[in-house]
């Protein structure tokens, strides 16, 4: 009931590509939905975030598309870049608790 | 500083041995977290500590594992008779209170056990 599946674990994508990362959860009573980003070495930093009231959202190359009916949501990174190479973990929580559960994570590469 | 700070930054230890790791939230912030990420892996929720609300602990793996926050700021991470695989990053985040508020991490703790 607490899960977030995050698919794929691996990515590797060109220059200029578009990157896509999907994850799914059971829980309905999630409300928010962030995305990290994990450099070798740092702690997770907020990327992006979405809130079930909407479909997408988007800020420079970045868009989270949100279905609510399907408990799905992704990440797309558009135009990317070498330095976007890093690894993506989505997350869910419910307002009530605030309590972050995150996916497993995707490691991207973005090849020259 | 500004962030949320961590000590040590690496920790190597014998089997067998009890650890602490530290955590120094933002100030203000009242909601913290600790997370273990094993290498290659995603983060594994171990405890959750919401302003004056009993910590939920549903994420600790064994009765090893304790953590306290005194006066709502710091937070020690305990593991007791530390195992092999144990061996992993902890990290702690804070947030304020309240839905859909970011999380701040800070850099984590390597532990190695030995």
């Amino acid at each position: 009931q607490q899960q977030v599946k995050q698919s794929p674990q691996s990515l590797i994508v060109q220059k200029g590509g578009i990157s896509i990362i999907n994850c799914a959860y059971e829980n309905t009573a999630f409300d928010y939905f962030p995305w990290y980003q994990q450099f070798p070495g740092k702690g997770p930093a907020l990327l992006i975030a979405i809130r079930p009231d909407v479909s997408e959202k988007k800020e420079g190359r970045f868009t989270i598309s949100f279905n609510k009916s399907a408990k799905q949501f992704s990440l797309h990174i558009m135009d990317s870049q070498p330095g976007d190479s890093a690894t993506y973990f989505c997350a869910a929580s419910t307002g009530n608790t605030g309590k972050l559960i995150f996916g497993q994570g995707t490691t991207l590469q973005v090849k020259p | 500083g500004a962030g949320v700070s961590q000590s040590p930054s690496n920790k190597v230890t014998e089997k067998g041995k009890d650890v602490e790791l530290r955590c120094d939230p933002i100030s203000g912030h009242t909601a913290l977290y600790w997370y273990r990420q094993s290498l290659g892996q995603g983060l594994e929720f171990l405890i959750y500590f919401q302003g004056n609300s009993a910590p939920d602990k549903s994420g600790l793996p064994s009765d090893r594992f304790s953590a306290e926050r005194t006066g709502g700021s710091v937070s020690t991470l305990t593991i007791q008779r530390t195992q092999q695989e144990d061996s992993a990053v902890y990290l702690c985040a804070s947030s304020l209170m309240g839905p859909g508020t970011e999380a701040f991490f800070g850099q984590g703790t390597r532990l190695t056990v030995v």
